[in-house]
């Protein structure tokens, strides 16, 4: 069973960066699309993007295109999503969740514990 | 990009009474190459991660009670809680998987009356 585990809390300053991991235990993540998910300090869940790594596919939600990048390493099953020029609203909650099935057509299942970044001056 | 509505924003049920969600999508999510609704219902608690609860609209996901179930097809769907538990306190969410975006519902917040 694949499990999704993330790195750990951030603060950080306006204007800076924050890149956020997302590594798969017992199993691989190369053929399934990862994907990110945002949740602002209670708020609903908005889709940032995601990546499938077999196909060196990315896709981003508009809203995120310009700041947001997210890159993987197969070699270590790991997943990384960096925002840029973070600002206060970025603080928010970030999940990591697989696509269930190949492709971009999917629920989301399994769900990483969630990385809190944390933007203030 | 495919919007989702739900209503209402939060309901009060009394324990084993019936809860109601509903869902509607600004487009169908009825593909008509494998005849499937794609679309999810999760349920979020305090400090969790989004849990699966009901996939392909209806689909009860593996080790979810039977109180729950999804039904709806196109444009409209509703996910159904027979009997409150207490248990089921919790924010529940639609979700599209028709294409991206991925997009979700903002969220129904589920309390014991």
């Amino acid at each position: 069973q694949v499990q999704l585990v993330q790195s750990g809390a951030e603060v950080k300053k306006p204007g800076s960066s924050v890149k956020v991991s997302c590594q798969a235990s017992g199993g691989t993540i190369i053929g399934n699309a990862i994907n990110w998910v945002r949740q602002a300090p209670g708020q609903g869940l908005e889709w940032m993007g995601g990546i499938i790594p077999i196909f060196d596919q990315v896709n981003y939600a508009e809203s995120f295109q310009d700041r947001v990048t997210i890159t993987a390493d197969e070699s270590s099953n790991t997943v990384y999503m960096e925002i840029i020029s973070l600002r206060s609203e970025d603080t928010a909650l970030y999940y990591c969740a697989r696509g269930l099935h190949s492709g971009w057509n999917n629920w989301l299942d399994p769900w990483g514990q969630g990385t809190l970044v944390t933007v203030s001056s | 990009d495919i919007v989702m509505t739900q209503s209402p924003d939060s309901l009060a049920v009394s324990l084993g009474e019936r809860a109601t969600i509903n869902c509607k999508s600004s487009q169908n999510l009825l593909h008509s190459s494998t005849n499937k609704n794609y679309l999810v219902w999760y349920q979020q608690k305090p400090g969790q991660p989004p849990r699966v609860l009901i996939y392909w609209a209806s689909t009860r996901e593996s080790g979810v009670p039977d109180r729950f179930s999804g039904s709806g097809s196109g444009t409209d769907f509703t996910l159904t809680i027979s009997s409150l538990q207490a248990e089921d306190v919790a924010v529940y969410y639609c979700q599209q998987y028709y294409s991206t975006p991925l997009t979700f519902g903002q969220g129904t917040k589920v309390e014991i009356k």
